[in-house]
């Protein structure tokens, strides 16, 4: 099972709402990614965690928290969002942080905030 | 740092033309380099990589892409182009040691017309 799921797939939320982003993966992998891609646009690093541990905070945000409970869930809770916090939300996952390993993604979860 | 660059936001062919997209990296210290695919509202999938050994290497959907040192380059290829081969592409490159996540380049979108 190569496969990275992310619940939910779209996600609308007003600027008061408090929401979370699902992701999952069983593949073994000890590191997991967080993404924003806005349109025409590269995905941007939020957050890393490996081995369970925030590794990487890409000066993201604190309307934005990071969670990973255990090995194979990581999840992403929204708070107090902007509208242009609107964009694709992808979750990735690799064997380790460091190493040849390549990054498997999620297809996203679509989040407009309005 | 290591960064890359990939020539050319938007390049467009016939069906059935060479399909040629270019990325250069820049890095101090031996990289591993990717190519992803992403279609429309869907995550990103790995088409290849280079990591040691053989400078040309052969990926999925009939694409390849050759490791040149000398000219710090990864071009991706393909001998026919598919209309279904319309997407974004994404050249990335992580440093060979140490925790590092990916570098993406700003992509290509590859059109294909009939």
């Amino acid at each position: 099972d190569t496969e990275v799921t992310q619940t939910p797939k779209h996600l609308v939320m007003g600027m008061t709402n408090k929401k979370s982003l699902k992701c999952e993966q069983h593949m073994g992998h000890r590191a997991m990614y967080w993404y924003k891609q806005k349109a025409k646009k590269p995905p941007e690093l939020m957050f890393v965690y490996s081995y369970e541990k925030l590794s990487i905070n890409e000066s993201v945000p604190s309307r934005f928290s990071p969670e990973c409970p255990n090995s194979s869930l990581l999840n992403l809770h929204l708070h107090a969002l902007q509208p242009e916090d609107s964009a694709l939300y992808l979750c990735a996952s690799s064997p380790f942080l460091a190493g040849e390993g390549e990054q498997y993604f999620g297809p996203g979860t679509r989040l407009t905030v309005t | 740092a290591q960064s890359v660059t990939q020539l050319g936001s938007h390049v467009s062919v016939s069906e059935g033309a060479l399909v040629l997209l270019r990325c250069n990296y820049s890095s101090s210290v031996p990289p591993y380099l990717f190519w992803y695919v992403q279609y429309p509202n869907q995550g990103l999938q790995l088409l290849l990589k280079y990591t040691t050994g053989a400078t040309l290497v052969k990926g999925i959907n009939g694409f390849e892409a050759e490791f040149k040192k000398s000219e710090t380059s990864f071009h991706l290829t393909k001998p026919s182009a598919h209309m279904s081969d319309a997407a974004e592409y994404f050249c990335a490159v992580r440093r060979f040691s140490g925790n590092t996540p990916l570098v993406f380049g700003k992509g290509t979108r590859l059109s294909v017309i009939a």
